[in-house]
């Protein structure tokens, strides 16, 4: 099955800071997700990005499938933008997402 | 507005009593999940229905057992609890078309389980 890897595992930033995650996969994919699991343990839908590029108010993300990477971006961040970001990824033909190992990120007022 | 909706929030149980977790959803998809997630892990799919069709995760103990008796609903019964069985578990849901392109996966709130 497709392999996942996320990096950095940990960030710790200053509130206001830019970030930048990064998702690898390790095959061709038709379905990418990025979320954000909140303390609560919450899983919030931020973009389904298999290509391209979006937005979405401070955040964006970036998926560049020929290289089998996707960035997202976190700008001027927010102590509210602190948790565990997955990426998670499917292949044609099968329903089932994998997931990375997640960046934990923490925001200090 | 709630989309997925999963009940209860939180759910205590002794060890080796039979636990029934619930799940629903409003967006009349064809795909519902179960995921399982430890403290600092990532989930883990424990299996789906395609439709009715179940599909079983390899590795998933037969201790977990699934029922999804409409489109609707769907429900996680463990059947004998351990100590290792506490966890978070999340419904997912998502629109397949032919088993070859899935759109978005929508979560639930999740349940989090604690076995005493």
């Amino acid at each position: 099955g497709i392999q996942v890897e996320q990096s950095p595992p940990d960030l710790i930033l200053q509130e206001g800071a830019n970030s930048t995650l990064r998702c690898n996969f390790s095959d061709s994919v038709n379905n990418l997700q990025w979320f954000h699991q909140n303390p609560w343990g919450q899983l919030i839908n931020l973009f389904y990005i298999p290509s391209g590029t979006k937005q979405n108010g401070r955040l964006s993300a970036t998926t560049v499938a020929t290289e089998r990477y996707s960035l997202l971006y976190i700008s001027s961040s927010q102590t509210t933008d602190s948790g565990v970001y997955f990426c998670a990824a499917d292949q044609f033909g099968n329903e089932k997402l994998t997931f990375g190992t997640g960046t934990r990120l923490t925001i200090i007022p | 507005d709630a989309m997925v909706i999963q009940n209860p929030r939180y759910q205590v149980t002794q060890f080796g009593k039979p636990v029934t977790l619930s799940c629903s959803q409003t967006l009349n998809h064809n795909v519902m999940y179960w995921y399982q997630q430890k403290s600092s892990q990532a989930p883990k799919l424990l299996f789906h229905y395609y439709d009715k069709d179940f599909n079983n995760e390899a590795d998933t103990p037969d201790n977990f057992q699934s029922r999804r008796p409409n489109t609707s609903f769907c429900f996680l019964d463990i059947r004998s609890p351990g100590l290792g069985d506490a966890a978070m578990y999340l419904c997912a849901t998502s629109r397949t078309r032919d088993k070859e392109y899935q759109e978005t996966q929508y979560f639930g709130p999740g349940t989090r389980l604690l076995v005493l």
